[in-house]
């Protein structure tokens, strides 16, 4: 499995951009790229995954370059609500069998007024 | 949360106990997991199952069992031999018909007493 490195923690303000960068230099050819969110105290929530180039859906933006080596999370326009960690996972989207994910800390944004 | 539910939010343990989370899931998903989470660090695979009436030690199964007599329900045991299980247990299920990813419950907290 490859093993992803994210900065451990973030600041930001309200109304502002925020792009978290995962870096995961020995992503396989099958590895797709998930991202997760995580309140205290509660479960992880899914918020995107994507293969190569950009996905978007309502809540964010994952920019993958070629090499697919690096991954960028973007949210729009946080809000204090947006406060959590965030997990950047590598992994085979098989559609049957066993999936692995592996976490690692995460990176904590904290989004201030 | 998705239609995962874990009960009880919070379970408190006495020396020498076992008890027993539940995991129920109405998504009909084949594959369901168990993870633990302690403080400030990411999540650890327990168990998993892959299909009804079988199941697999996942990376810190010592002290652990977990069943899988039905579908939906996938209870996991902390036994006494787990020698410290105060932590947040996470349970989560994946689909294997274009669901690629896994979708977590709300979690149970495990108090030592």
């Amino acid at each position: 499995l490859a093993k992803t490195t994210q900065p451990i923690s973030m600041d930001s303000y309200e109304g502002q951009e925020v792009n978290i960068t995962c870096s995961h230099n020995n992503i396989a050819t099958n590895d797709y790229i998930t991202w997760y969110q995580q309140f205290p105290s509660q479960g992880p929530r899914f918020i995107i995954q994507g293969y190569k180039t950009k996905v978007t859906n309502e809540v964010a933006s994952l920019f993958i370059p070629a090499d697919r080596k690096s991954s960028t999370l973007s949210l729009p326009r946080v809000s204090l609500s947006d406060t959590a960690v965030y997990y950047c996972l590598v992994g085979d989207r098989k559609n049957t069998g066993f999936q692995k994910l592996v976490f690692g800390t995460g990176t904590r944004l904290l989004v201030s007024p | 949360d998705g239609g995962i539910t874990q009960s009880p939010k919070y379970l408190f343990r006495k020396e020498g106990q076992n008890v027993t989370l539940s995991c129920e899931q109405n998504l009909n998903h084949d594959a369901m997991y168990w993870y633990r989470q302690d403080p400030g660090q990411g999540l650890r695979l327990i168990y998993y199952s892959q299909i009804v009436n079988d199941f697999q030690k996942g990376d810190i199964a010592e002290g652990y069992s977990v069943s899988r007599e039905k579908k939906e329900s996938f209870p996991l045991t902390v036994t006494s031999a787990q020698k410290n299980p105060t932590a947040f247990y996470l349970c989560a299920s994946r689909g294997t018909l274009g669901q690629e990813t896994q979708y977590f419950g709300p979690g149970t907290r495990l108090l030592v007493l």
